[in-house]
């Protein structure tokens, strides 16, 4: 069955870029039959969903982040990534990956353990 | 965006008892929700898709309905390792979440 584990740096300082990676295992990313998403929580509060990626590299994020978020696939690494530009402490989170398959209703399923990520100087 | 809101934000019960958490969607998503649990310090599990379908493997104590804007999942006969916090989720366009239910013990 599919799995997912995330990496990447636990700090990051203020005013710099967020990179977090996904690794995929029982599943090829290039297959075709799933979306890839990333989804946060911060410490004591809900879900918020950012953005997911299709094999073709088609994306779609979550309005309220778009403008600093990129989410990109690597095929050969069966990895998808994201990018989360000028962060503040407001982006201190568990960030979870998740994936979806193409042909179901959106739900997501599995998950990530999730990673947690503090930005602090 | 559509808005998801849960109710109640938080429920005290007890072992053995059954409860109806609701979810309302700011606009129609057909049966396009999906509900979710969470332990502490864990990732958020699967419970039912499709408003009404349960994930394979969980118990069938579960269970969801609803379809439009309005949405419950049932708990029956609640066990300690149900104790835990519920969301919905919209996948009808950009997903969305309700804020979540913390169900304690009584």
């Amino acid at each position: 069955q599919v799995q997912l584990q995330e990496s990447g740096p636990g700090l990051v300082k203020p005013s710099q870029t967020l990179s977090l990676t996904c690794t995929v295992s029982g599943a090829s990313i290039g297959s075709g039959s799933y979306y890839w998403s990333w989804i946060r929580q911060p410490a004591g509060k809900g879900l918020e969903w950012i953005g997911r990626i299709y094999t073709s590299g088609s994306t779609n994020y979550n309005p309220s982040l778009e403008s600093r978020v990129t989410i990109s696939v690597d095929t050969s690494k069966n990895q998808f990534s994201l990018k989360l530009s000028s962060v503040t402490a407001a982006d201190t989170a568990v960030y979870y990956c998740a994936s979806s398959t193409v042909i179901g209703g959106g739900w997501l399923d599995p998950w990530g353990q999730g990673t947690q990520v503090t930005v602090s100087s | 965006d559509i808005q998801m809101t849960q109710s109640p934000s938080s429920l005290s019960a007890s072992v053995g008892d059954r409860v109806t958490i609701t979810c309302r969607a700011s606009q129609s998503i057909s049966t396009f929700l999906n509900w979710y649990q969470q332990k502490p310090g864990k990732a958020p599990k699967l419970l039912i898709y499709a408003a009404s379908s349960l994930q394979s493997g969980v118990p069938s104590k579960f269970s969801g309905s609803g379809s439009g804007t309005d949405f419950t999942l049932t708990i029956g006969s609640l066990q300690p390792e149900d104790f835990a916090t519920y969301y919905c989720q919209q996948s009808y366009s950009i997903p969305t979440f309700g804020q979540g239910t913390r169900l304690q013990i009584k």
